[in-house]
């Protein structure tokens, strides 16, 4: 059964900082993983796709990586802004073929002014 | 820009009570689901749903959960006899074609349901 962990669970940083944040999924088997934003009471916004094929997305001042075959991504911010302060969401979908994401828990950012 | 809406937004019920989460997918997606999320824990998966039909649904899924399209725009969530347990952040999602074609999945801003 496929298990997505997130390090680290909560993160706070002062405006400006880049930061990375971590996800890890136990089988590699993936066709995909994705990266969500969650803000309070809200619900999910994709932020970025990542095939299992490629390394790295881009958009803005994030940048995904992928590095399946040791099961792990990473999510790079730069020049964080209060604006970014949310629940960062890891999710990944299976070879078969299926539709289903399985989430990690998420690292909760915070980004003071 | 298209989203994907879920009514109502807040909902208390008593235990053994029938709910249904109403949400409206994007208008052109064919493909639906929906997740749930009790409070601190992980996005869980719960059902997908393809041409009037259920197409994959987690163990979470049992007989107490059903999902309809009742309309053109509609897509439905009931829960027969409501337990504590499923005191939860509901979310609908759509996309456009399955997710393992590239195409993401858009969510809902989620129902929170609180069973007493």
């Amino acid at each position: 059964k496929q298990e997505v962990t997130q390090i680290p669970a909560a993160l706070s940083v002062p405006e400006g900082e880049n930061l990375v944040l971590n996800c890890s999924f136990t089988d590699s088997a993936i066709y995909n993983l994705q990266w969500f934003r969650q803000d309070p009471g809200k619900g999910l916004t994709s932020l970025l796709l990542i095939q299992s094929s490629q390394r790295e997305q881009t958009s803005g001042r994030l940048n995904a990586s992928l590095d399946k075959s040791s099961g792990r991504s990473t999510l790079y911010i730069a020049a964080s802004q209060p604006g970014d302060s949310a629940t960062y969401l890891c999710a990944v979908t299976m070879n078969s073929g299926y539709s289903t994401l399985t989430f990690g828990k998420g690292t909760m950012l915070l980004v003071s002014p | 820009e298209p989203e994907v809406t879920q009514t109502p937004s807040h909902q208390v019920t008593q235990m053994g009570q029938e709910v249904i989460l109403r949400c409206v997918p994007i208008s052109n997606h064919l493909y639906f689901y929906w997740y749930r999320q009790i409070l601190g824990q992980k996005v869980e998966f719960l059902v997908s749903f393809y041409n009037n039909e259920i197409s994959e649904k987690s163990e979470i899924f049992d007989d107490q959960f059903s999902v309809e399209r009742p309309d053109g725009s509609n897509f439905t969530l009931k829960i027969r006899s409501t337990k504590l347990e499923d005191s939860a952040m509901y979310f609908c999602a759509s996309s456009e074609r399955q997710v393992g074609h590239q195409e993401t999945q858009y969510f809902g801003p989620g129902t929170r349901l609180l069973v007493l």
